[in-house]
């Protein structure tokens, strides 16, 4: 069955260090690729997408992602954190079959020491 | 800007009684969702709506659960009976088909807590 991991539940950082969320997938066929964030109290919102072209794509606030389609992955950075980046993120994986389901990771809980 | 509405943010029951949920999408979206997450994992997909049409709900528990959206515009969740493991937040979201993002536009949810 299709499913999209992110193996780091809880990542603490103080601010300015550089962050790096893991998201791997499983679907061989295309895909198109997002990250969401939430931040406390507030709804889910679009970060960034991927749907086809150059494999580095920036989002909003400073965060890119990196699309390896040989990995099956779509890692999310940032050079540098701020305190206001403390949220969750997840990942999400759009499959391109007659479907069209978006399928979540599990998400990535991240505090930004000050 | 435009949001998804979602009602009640916050709903308290006990096990057994019938709850429910209501969504009202962006104007214009025709494709809308709702979503499960439970604590500590990601948003499950239980149906799609396109227009008044279900289009996805193989994910959904049918002998408990139902989704209605009968003018293709606002959409209702009911849960009758609830049980403890339905304790989750029920999230909505919407998207206009025509948009070839495909962002899904997401309400603020609501919290069902089943005593």
């Amino acid at each position: 069955a299709q499913s999209v991991s992110q193996h780091n539940h809880h990542v603490i950082l103080s601010e300015a260090a550089s962050l790096e969320l893991g998201c791997n997938y499983s679907y061989g066929g295309t895909v198109n690729l997002f990250w969401y964030v939430q931040y406390p109290g507030q709804h889910l919102q679009l970060l960034l997408k991927y749907f086809s072209g150059d494999p580095l794509v920036k989002g909003i606030k400073g965060f890119e992602a990196e699309f390896i389609k040989s990995k099956f992955s779509f890692n999310l950075r940032k050079p540098s954190v701020q305190w206001s980046d403390t949220a969750e993120y997840f990942c999400a994986v759009r499959l391109m079959d007659s479907s069209y389901k978006l399928i979540f990771g599990s998400g990535t809980r991240l505090l930004v020491r000050p | 800007e435009a949001e998804v509405a979602q009602s009640p943010r916050y709903k308290i029951t006990e096990k057994s009684q019938a709850v429910a949920f209501w969504c009202d999408p962006i104007s214009g979206h025709a494709t809308l969702y709702w979503y499960r997450q439970i604590l500590g994992q990601g948003p499950e997909l239980l149906v799609q709506f396109q227009d008044e049409s279900v289009v996805d709900d193989s994910q959904l528990p049918k002998d408990r659960f139902s989704a209605e959206r009968l003018k293709g515009v606002d959409s209702t969740l009911k849960i009758q009976p609830a049980e403890l493991g339905d304790s989750a937040m029920y999230l909505c979201a919407s998207r206009d088909r025509r948009d070839s993002t495909g962002e899904l536009f997401f309400g603020e949810g609501s919290r069902l807590t089943v005593l």
